[in-house]
């Protein structure tokens, strides 16, 4: 299976702060990753897909890259909706697998 | 819109059903996973179901208990879970899947299944 390594998995950010999550992935998976954020009793939301492609409806401030094994997750100028867990998935290959999350807390 | 039920307390050993009622969207052109959560961890992708019904696919901790189906013209996708043990404890979720090396989204709120004595 591929493994998907998230840093951090927590932090501690402030309002207007910008936020990057790294994603490393056991072996190279392309650009087959995609980034959810899930809030608690929420369904997870959809943000980018393939890497880099931002979801239909996401707010500009957010924005993925990265290829092979090494991928990240930026947040511009956070916003207190933006306060919540990040998971990443990969599509590459089966089993399908996330990271193990990261939580973004206020600080 | 994606909605999931059938979720409850069993026993170990017993089943469950969960269901997955889609709309705005048309279910035969699209896949459909099932991801679940257990209490305080993460995302776990179990199975999912291609348009036709022709192809599915489980993780390997669910394989051989859990069967996933469709019913296109219902709007509705089943889980069908047998053989429960307490770690099957956890939200499930559905998703719609894009495919092939794809994403999910977008996904229902999740039902509650715990498996406990």
């Amino acid at each position: 299976d591929i493994q998907l390594t998230q840093s951090p998995s927590s932090l501690s950010a402030s309002v207007g702060d910008r936020v990057t999550i790294t994603c490393r992935a056991s072996q190279n998976i392309r650009t087959f990753l995609n980034w959810y954020q899930h809030k608690p009793g929420k369904a997870p939301n959809l943000l980018i897909y393939t890497s880099s492609n931002v979801q239909s409806g996401v707010p500009s401030r957010f924005s993925g890259g990265g290829s092979g094994t090494d991928f990240t997750l930026t947040i511009n100028s956070l916003r207190p909706e933006d306060f919540a867990t990040y998971y990443c998935q990969q599509s590459y290959g089966a089993p399908l697998t996330f990271g193990g999350g990261t939580k973004i807390e206020i600080k | 819109q994606l909605v999931e039920s059938g979720g409850g307390l069993v026993k170990p050993g017993q089943s469950l059903r969960l269901s997955c009622v889609v709309s705005g969207f048309n279910l035969s052109d699209f896949f459909i996973s099932w991801i679940r959560q257990a209490p305080g961890g993460g995302l776990e992708w179990i199975s999912y179901i291609s348009s036709t019904t022709a192809y599915t696919n489980y993780a390997a901790s669910v394989k051989g208990r859990f069967i996933v189906t469709r019913d296109n013209a219902k709007n509705s996708v089943y889980l069908q879970m047998d053989n429960l043990r307490v770690d099957d404890t956890a939200r499930y979720f559905c998703a719609r899947d894009s495919g092939f090396r794809g994403w999910f989204g977008p996904w229902g709120q999740g039902t509650l299944v715990t498996v406990s004595s």
